[in-house]
Parts: C-alpha cells; sequence; structure tokens
C-alpha cells in the first residue's frame, strides 16, 4: 500500500498570497496517481487535481497547482492568491495504476487570514 | 450536476443495532469506494468496488462490516452489531477508471454515532 505523508497540521495564509502544502508518498509502484482533496468544514470531498507519474508537466487547474518532483516522491499543492473560502482541509492521496485504491495522507489545515 | 448521494446524512443509534448506510454512485461511473474518517485514524479505505465486484476489504472488519452492491446504482455498508467505536462519518465516492486511474467524487458523508 502507499504511505501517504503530510507534516503540516496547520498552515496560515494571508489572503491573495500563495500558499504551499507539503505531500510525500512512499510506493515501489512505478506507476501511480497523486491527488489533492479539499475538506470544507461542510464536511464533503472535493476533488481538486491530478498528476500521473508519468506525467512530464507538472498539473494545473485553476489556481491550483502541483509541484510534483518524483526523485524526492513529492506532490506539493501549490494554491495562487488564496481567497478566505480556500480555508479548508486538504488531504493528499495516492493509488496505484490498475488497483485503483486510494489512499490519503492525515490532512492539512488551511487558514485563509483576511 | 452528477454527484453521488448518501444516505443517511446522519444516524444515532443503540449499541448492537444494525446500521445500514446506502450509496448512489454517479451513473456510469464503475468503481465504488467505502472509506472511514475519524479524528485519531484520518480516512481510512475501507473497501472498493469495480463493475459492481468487491476488490478489496481488507480495510474493514470482517466480523461486523459487510459492503455489496446489489445493482449498478446502489452501494451498501452495514455493520452488525454497531459498537461506539464506529462512530465516525462514512464516505462513498464513485469514479470511473480512466488511463489506469481512477478520480473519485465523493458523497456528503453518513455521520454515525454509536451510543
Amino acid at each position: 500500500a502507499q504511505k501517504i505523508t503530510q507534516t503540516q497540521p496547520g498552515m496560515f495564509v494571508q489572503e491573495k498570497e500563495a500558499v504551499t502544502l507539503d505531500c510525500t508518498y512512499d510506493t515501489s509502484d512505478p506507476s501511480y496517481g497523486l491527488f489533492w482533496y479539499k475538506q470544507p468544514s461542510s464536511g464533503e470531498m472535493i476533488f481538486l487535481i491530478y498528476q500521473g507519474s508519468y506525467d512530464q508537466q507538472n498539473a494545473t487547474e485553476g489556481r491550483y497547482s502541483l509541484n510534483f518532483q518524483k526523485a524526492r516522491k513529492s506532490a506539493n499543492l501549490v494554491i495562487s492568491a488564496s481567497q478566505l473560502g480556500d480555508s479548508a482541509m486538504y488531504f493528499c492521496a495516492s493509488d496505484q495504476t490498475g488497483a485503483n485504491n486510494l489512499f490519503f495522507g492525515t490532512g492539512t489545515r488551511l487558514t485563509v487570514i483576511p | 450536476d452528477a454527484r453521488v448521494t448518501q444516505t443517511p446524512r446522519h444516524k444515532v443509534t443503540e449499541m448492537g443495532q444494525e446500521v445500514t448506510m446506502r450509496c448512489q454512485p454517479i451513473l456510469g461511473h464503475n468503481t465504488v469506494f467505502w472509506y472511514r474518517q475519524t479524528m485519531m485514524q484520518g480516512l481510512e479505505l475501507l473497501a472498493y468496488f469495480r463493475n459492481r465486484a468487491p476488490l478489496d476489504d481488507s480495510g474493514m472488519p470482517k466480523d461486523r462490516f459487510s459492503a455489496e452492491m446489489p445493482d449498478a446504482t446502489l452501494a451498501t455498508l452495514k455493520i452488525q452489531p454497531s459498537e461506539p467505536r464506529d462512530s465516525a462519518v462514512y464516505f462513498c465516492a464513485s469514479g470511473r477508471v480512466t488511463g489506469g486511474h481512477t478520480e473519485a467524487f465523493f458523497g456528503q458523508g453518513t455521520r454515525l454515532t454509536v451510543v
């Protein structure tokens, strides 16, 4: 199984600033996917962004980008121009190609300060 | 706007009672996941199905938990008998395999309290 590590239990960022949420993973599989999800206080899990292990370019989705460093086994989420609505828990997850199990890290609580 | 629907949203039950949680996956999705979220353990994968067949339920306590997909529009997670330590939020997610990976869409969860 994959092991996902998110070392930042909580992060604060000023509104309109950029913030990086860390994620490292541990896998021996050559092919895997990396995901980020957002969980606001309402509780639902919202898919944000996906990166495949063989993708040459870092994934981007609007204000979200994934800083994928394969050699370091890290998949950090960068949120640009933070908004108050970005305050939430953020979970990094990974799966094994073909197995399609999806394992989550412990999450980082992001608070955006006005 | 397609979404995963879970019922009930909240459930309070007494220890020893049977609990059934239901999930309607998004039409066309062939993979269904069940997760449990607690403060202590975070998000734990309990079981997942592909094309209604269980692929892996190793994360699930077998003696009291069971997961089924009676048809493509319904997935169930049953606990019998329930215990206070089962109190958690249970999420169902569905997805479609694309390029070997599944982008999972989550329901709003069932918050279970066993007293």
